[in-house]
């Protein structure tokens, strides 16, 4: 019963450099979530999707791009990475949005 | 747009008082409405929910909110706090539109002084 699983945990990027956030859900949820989180702002929605194949904007979507191939993942991507981008990630996902479940966030650093 | 407003950024009580961190949002219909903690380099934990129903829900650690229709509200109480609920605490508010969004407030720390 695994839940909501990030991958990586951690990770260090150059700026400019490109890396997947990889978000893994194993109880059939239609709608994932990637949120960012940095200090004083709570968590801001990133991208979202309501079921494979979709994927929409959310609150700060500027540099990030997704995508919901299959049912289960949901990716996360930035392409060329900067400073501002540096907080920690976090995914969820819910069946009708009257539970969510989390990950346990990814720590994201640019230097 | 769609917002939640924490008003309180830091909140100091002394162990054994009692507790209260505000919560408004703005939203036409009954929205789904939580209540988060986080502990420092932590993930989210759910406290509580309310979806409909007894306006006055429990939650976990001995928590309890109660949604008021008339003021966009939904306050976190406890009426004892214990040095471990030192933490961050954040009230969100699902839309029920396109995506089941949940939209966060940014955030309240606790601080419990012995």
């Amino acid at each position: 019963n695994a839940g909501v699983t990030q991958t990586p945990k951690f990770r260090v990027l150059k700026t400019g450099q490109s890396m997947t956030l990889l978000c893994a859900q194993d109880m059939n949820h239609e709608y994932m979530y990637w949120y960012r989180q940095d200090p004083g702002m709570g968590l801001r929605l990133i991208h979202y999707s309501v079921g494979e194949g979709t994927t929409a904007k959310g609150e700060v979507p500027d540099g990030y791009n997704v995508s919901r191939l299959k049912k289960q993942n949901f990716l996360l991507g930035l392409e060329s990475a900067a400073p501002s981008q540096t907080s920690v990630y976090f995914c969820a996902s819910t069946y009708g949005g009257n539970g969510y479940t989390f990950g346990s966030g990814t720590r994201l650093t640019v230097v | 747009a769609q917002s939640v407003t924490q008003p309180d950024i830091h909140i100091t009580v002394s162990e054994g008082a009692s507790l209260e961190l505000r919560c408004n949002y703005s939203y036409g219909a009954t929205p789904y409405l939580f209540w988060y903690v986080q502990s420092p380099g932590q993930g989210l934990q759910l406290l509580l929910k309310y979806f409909s129903g007894d306006t006055l829900v429990q939650g976990i650690k001995g928590f309890e909110a109660e949604f008021k229709r008339s003021q966009s509200s939904f306050n976190l109480r406890k009426p004892s706090v214990h040095w471990s609920d030192a933490a961050e605490y954040f009230c969100a508010v699902g839309y029920m539109e396109y995506g089941n969004k949940l939209v966060f407030g940014a955030g309240t720390i606790l601080r419990v002084k012995s």
